[in-house]
């Protein structure tokens, strides 16, 4: 079956880190640019950041630059985003998003079910 | 505030026609990056809905389609029914940001 699975959510403190992770399973995972999306309680999707499918270039969004890693182990068909110095504002549910190349510009096409990440003192 | 402005909610009764707009800017939809919807239970993936302007991925019923003009785009679900109740949102990609960005969402009720 193609899914992603998503793992490592939970309840942190501000200023805390945590590593969240994707698991693909399916189909050919370093054929793929991959991304992580969000949603705060409450309010729409926010891209967070897209790595290429062999990890050479990534990109994130100005909300979450300095603070924020994705990386992909290839071999082990995952995708991580490390996330540090949290705070209120980073609780949302994070999805996993497999990219797509539009004929101008780019979509998701296939998405994880998230993990919830939780900041609170 | 987002890049892409969706009405925050439709509603229809089953069997009916809505229409979900998607206006965007000269840097994103103008700029003729394509427009793309999902469809979002909460608790649940999104779903890909309409990729590509107009395109519906394998499994998505024709009742969906979707259309792009200008700065704007529409998401229109003809004869809707029960399980269409559920948000949507529009995404593109944004050339100042060089980046995808989504709309708000619209939550559509089924009456």
């Amino acid at each position: 079956e193609v899914q992603l699975v998503e793992s490592g959510g939970g309840l942190v403190k501000p200023g805390g880190s945590l590593r969240l992770s994707c698991a693909a399973s399916g189909f050919t995972f370093n054929l793929h640019s991959m991304n992580w999306v969000r949603q705060a309680p409450g309010k729409g999707l926010e891209w967070v950041s897209t790595i290429t499918s062999g990890g050479r270039y990534t990109y994130y969004a100005d909300s979450l630059k300095g603070r924020v890693t994705i990386s992909r182990d290839n071999a082990q068909n995952t995708l991580y985003l490390q996330l540090s110095g949290l705070s209120v504002e980073d609780t949302a549910v994070y999805y996993c998003a497999r990219r797509e190349l539009a004929d101008v510009g780019d979509y998701f096409d296939l998405w994880g079910q998230g993990t919830l990440l939780t900041v609170s003192s | 505030q987002s890049l892409l402005t969706q009405p925050p909610s439709v509603s229809g009764a089953p069997g009916q026609r809505v229409t979900i707009s998607c206006t965007g800017t000269s840097s994103n939809i103008g700029a003729g990056y394509d427009v793309h919807w999902y469809q979002h239970l909460p608790g649940t993936a999104p779903k890909l809905l309409i990729y590509g302007n107009n395109n519906r991925p394998s499994g998505v019923p024709d009742r969906f389609s979707g259309s792009k003009s200008g700065t704007s785009a529409s998401l229109v679900i003809n004869g809707l029914q029960a399980e269409d109740e559920a948000d949507y949102y529009c995404q593109a990609r944004d050339r100042g940001l060089r980046a995808s960005v989504f709309g708000g969402g619209t939550k559509v009720t089924v009456l």
